[in-house]
């Protein structure tokens, strides 16, 4: 089956750093991937979607200079989590799909701790 | 918004036991997911139903899809400790261009 490779898997960093986090669909182009936000035994939130050659949608609520989002590749999405601070510790979610509507794939995950 | 509310939100029983986990909304969905999440870990999905009144089973697993397309339900017999986790309903717009996820049910089964 399709699969999402989501690096790295967890990371700490100091408060005011820069982390970025990777997306990759290993076997099939996925010009649609979305990133994801997730607290301890809660739902998953949608950040915002990222279409390959074009600008990220984001949420209501989701600071676009914060999140940065690139889709440069239809196998690749990156998420910058931009001055990072500690209410930015989080577990982050990537998912990708081959077209809108079609099956989601989801990454692992990376768990980001901000100190 | 489309809202999907899951109940309950958790929920922690005995091996053995039966559970039903529901999935609603006022808003029709073209199909419905249904995700288990492990901690430290993303969704894999265990089902996928597309019909109004849809019934799928996967092996102690039941899932439904409401009549009217709003709602689901999955329901699991004789819970056994693997199958604690989180689990995740996803409605597909009707549009066919995104995907809500439900509020969560954190499942824990005691051996």
């Amino acid at each position: 089956g399709a699969v999402v490779s989501q690096h790295p898997s967890w990371v700490i960093c100091k408060s005011g750093t820069s982390v970025k986090i990777e997306c990759r669909s290993l076997d099939f182009q996925a010009t649609t991937m979305f990133w994801y936000r997730q607290f301890p035994k809660q739902s998953l939130m949608l950040m915002a979607t990222s279409n390959e050659g074009s600008k990220a949608t984001y949420e209501q609520g989701v600071e676009k200079d914060k999140f940065l989002i690139n889709h440069a590749s239809l196998t690749l999405s990156t998420l910058t989590v931009t001055s990072a601070h500690p209410e930015d510790s989080s577990f982050y979610i990537c998912s990708a799909s081959e077209g809108v509507g079609e099956k989601l794939f989801f990454g692992s995950g990376t768990q980001l701790s901000v100190l | 918004t489309q809202l999907l509310e899951q109940s309950p939100q958790f929920l922690s029983i005995q091996e053995g036991e039966n559970l039903t986990v529901y999935c609603n909304s006022s808003s029709v969905f073209s199909s419905l997911q249904w995700y288990r999440q492990e901690p430290g870990e993303g969704p894999v999905l265990l089902v996928t139903v597309v019909t109004g009144g849809e019934v799928k089973k996967l092996k102690r697993l039941t899932f439904q899809f409401g009549d009217a397309r709003k709602d689901s339900s999955l329901h699991i017999t004789a819970a056994q400790p693997g199958d604690t986790g989180l689990y995740l309903c996803a409605g597909l717009s009707n549009t066919g261009n995104q995907f809500y996820f439900g509020t969560g049910t954190s499942l824990t089964v005691i051996p």
